[in-house]
């Protein structure tokens, strides 16, 4: 069965460390995206990618970039971990024009 | 003016009951809405989506939309514990194909 999976699922990080969260999909959706969630914000837009090459910024893009060299992967990167990027990190997939997202289990990230 | 806004609850029904969850957005030209529910400590599934006026029946749940008004809304009939969650109301913006959430609404059922 087609999946999105994430890793990790936890990881704790010190302030100012590079981190790189995986996302790997095998539904072959073009569009992938990447969601913080946290108390009171819902799910926050952070980058998207229609396809291979292509990245958008979301509405909290700041100190977060993305990769899209295949299909099938969107690696999210904090350059510089700040405590307030202590969040869940959702990625989603999702066919063009459908709609319909698939989330995958979130990556409980915390910046000490 | 939040794009996508709900009421963050809890919103506390009784086992049997309807619940009632309502959302509205600010981009006229949006076409396509959800709902999605996550349980505490999962990720958000997708159930209903909506893409015309009126109401749209699944089983236990109904969704309705009212472009006009810009709301919709999400009813779930005979309401089970195993519905206390929060759900997210979604809306697919006509300016690009990224989806916008609102906040959530926690419901919970009680016994």
């Amino acid at each position: 069965d087609a999946e999105i999976t994430q890793s990790p699922r936890h990881k704790i990080t010190e302030t100012g460390r590079q981190v790189t969260l995986a996302c790997h999909q095998t539904w072959n959706h073009n569009n992938m995206f990447w969601y913080r969630q946290d108390l009171g914000h819902g799910l926050r837009l952070i980058h998207y990618s229609y396809g291979v090459q292509d990245t958008n910024k979301g509405e909290v893009s700041d100190g977060y970039s993305v990769s899209r060299s295949n299909t099938e992967d969107l690696p999210l990167t904090l350059e510089s971990a700040a405590s307030s990027q202590t969040s869940v990190y959702f990625c989603a997939s999702s066919e063009s024009n459908s709609g319909r997202w698939f989330f995958g289990p979130g990556t409980r990230l915390t910046v000490l | 003016q939040k794009e996508v806004e709900q009421n963050s609850g809890p919103l506390s029904v009784p086992e049997g009951a309807i619940a009632s969850l309502n959302c509205t957005y600010s981009d006229r030209g949006s076409q396509s809405f959800f709902w999605y529910r996550q349980y505490s400590g999962k990720s958000p599934e997708l159930i209903m989506s909506i893409y015309s006026n009126g109401d749209k029946e699944d089983g236990r749940f109904t969704a309705q939309l009212n472009k006009a008004s810009q709301y919709v809304s999400l009813l779930i009939r005979d309401s089970q514990p195993s519905d206390s969650a929060t759900y997210l109301c979604a809306v697919l913006y006509s300016s690009a194909s990224k989806i916008i959430f609102g906040s959530g609404t926690r419901l919970s059922i009680r016994p």
